[in-house]
């Protein structure tokens, strides 16, 4: 596509529940990264992949959160007993390679905005 | 730990009028530097980056100035115009080959005609 696709823009969810969050990356694109943005904050990185492998998952906040990439192309956050604490926009970016970010910054999608209740 | 501070939340600035944005950073490995604009229910895009060996990056109407000893850079918008109008993040990485980046809080810029 032309641009990083995520769905759904909005969901939201019960305590406790599990959610799966969508990015399809733009075509050719192999590097795929994940961030969250709280409410006042700025994005905060989780994991990225380089082709179907995450390579740095440090980001992520403990092991309820899970992401996987498994053709390369489209990736899904998975969350688990999401808590209120989850509740964010999580933002998906792509680049054409790793380590072209200085160059020309990543390209994000819209966002996926979570809320728990 | 906040690495990356941006200290003001909002600036307004009148049409035609420098814009002046600044950020610090706390982590001296830090060596790329990066400023995003984001409009509402979008996601940030890429404005225009600075690497550490430079103290001055221009693109048309953006510049960006590093002060590496001050662990300040500022991003000045000139003209400012409406369409300006938006939230600018500050981020910063370790190497150009970096694979994250770490954001400041944003600064949400008010142009007014």
């Amino acid at each position: 596509g032309a641009g990083v696709s995520q769905t759904p823009s909005n969901k939201v969810t019960e305590k406790g529940k599990y959610v799966e969050l969508r990015c399809d990356p733009i075509s050719g694109h192999t590097a795929l990264y994940w961030y969250r943005q709280s409410l006042g904050q700025g994005p905060e990185f989780l994991i990225y992949f380089q082709g179907t492998g995450a390579a740095d998952d440090s980001g992520l906040p403990n092991d309820r959160f899970f992401a996987v990439r498994p053709e390369g192309s489209v990736s899904t956050l998975k969350i688990q007993r999401t808590e209120r604490g989850d509740s964010a926009v999580y933002l998906c970016a792509s680049s054409l390679e790793v380590g072209q970010i200085f160059n020309y910054g990543y390209t994000f999608g819209s966002g996926t905005r979570l809320t728990v209740v | 730990d906040q690495q990356v501070k941006q200290n003001s939340p909002s600036l307004s600035v009148q049409e035609g009028r420098i814009s002046i944005l600044n950020c610090d950073y706390t982590n001296s490995m830090f060596d790329y530097f990066l400023w995003y604009k984001k409009y509402p229910a979008e996601g940030p895009t890429f404005l225009i980056s600075i690497s550490s060996i430079k103290d001055k990056n221009e693109d048309g109407r953006f510049t960006v100035f590093l002060n590496k000893s001050a662990k300040h850079l500022s991003l000045h918008i000139v003209p400012s115009q409406p369409g300006d109008s938006a939230v600018y993040f500050c981020a910063a990485s370790r190497g150009a080959g970096a694979n994250n980046l770490f954001f400041g809080t944003g600064t949400r810029l008010t142009v007014i005609p």
